[in-house]
């Protein structure tokens, strides 16, 4: 079984719309963290979490939000999504190393 | 602008071609982390540099970090079409926040 995963995998959405992508994982780290990912592009950092009781915002926060239900779950949402949401999004988790291991990814389009 | 610059952007090179990827910053970072990502699926972590100046093997693939760790590269000897991917640079600024680079797309032509 994967340590870590996410739901859905792919998303179709309409503009406006609010929704929720969510990640989980196996491996018992404290830390995850929110990508997003263009075609053919880097990844870059919407939120990340230390532990259960600490959230922070990565470069690109704005139009999303996030919680940490436990030290096992983490999930992204999208109030009111807009179509320069499309893109490939990624949960990762770390723990006492910077190594990043991370999900299969969630593939959003907005239309 | 991008804290981690790569360069190329964009590779293609035929079967048994050497190459050399690039990421520079104007930060230091404490250790510089290379991914290969593929098609479909998320980054997997290929080595992490820690010491300026180190060099790190692994088979065909050669890492060095820059003696004042603000930059790294990647030379692959002898390319193989199981090369083909997105190689992407990744550190943390002594920020606490992580940071990608722009990424390296390869493809090795067989």
């Amino acid at each position: 079984d994967a340590d870590v995963t996410q739901t859905p995998r792919n998303r179709i959405t309409k503009t406006g719309k609010r929704i929720m992508l969510e990640c989980s994982q196996t491996k018992g780290h404290d830390r995850m963290y929110w990508y997003r990912q263009d075609p053919g592009l880097g990844l870059q950092l919407i939120y990340y979490s230390f532990d259960v009781k600490d959230i922070n915002k990565g470069e690109i926060s704005d139009g999303y939000s996030v919680s940490r239900q436990a030290q096992a779950k983490f999930s992204l949402s999208l109030e009111s999504a807009i179509p320069n949401q499309t893109a490939l999004y990624f949960c990762a988790t770390s723990g006492l190393t910077d190594t990043q291991y991370f999900g299969p990814g969630t593939r959003l389009t907005v239309l | 602008t991008q804290l981690l610059e790569q360069s190329p952007q964009f590779l293609s090179i035929q079967e048994g071609e050497n190459l050399t990827v690039y990421c520079n910053s104007s930060s230091v970072f404490s250790s510089l982390q290379w991914y290969r990502q593929e098609p479909g699926e998320g980054p997997v972590l290929l080595v992490t540099v820690v010491t300026g100046g180190e060099v790190k093997k692994l088979k065909r693939l050669t890492f060095q970090f820059g003696d004042a760790r603000k930059d790294s590269s990647l030379h692959i000897t002898a390319a193989q079409p199981g090369d083909t991917g997105l190689y992407l640079c990744a550190g943390d600024p002594l920020s606490n926040q992580f940071y990608f680079g722009t990424g390296t797309s390869l493809t090795v032509i067989p």
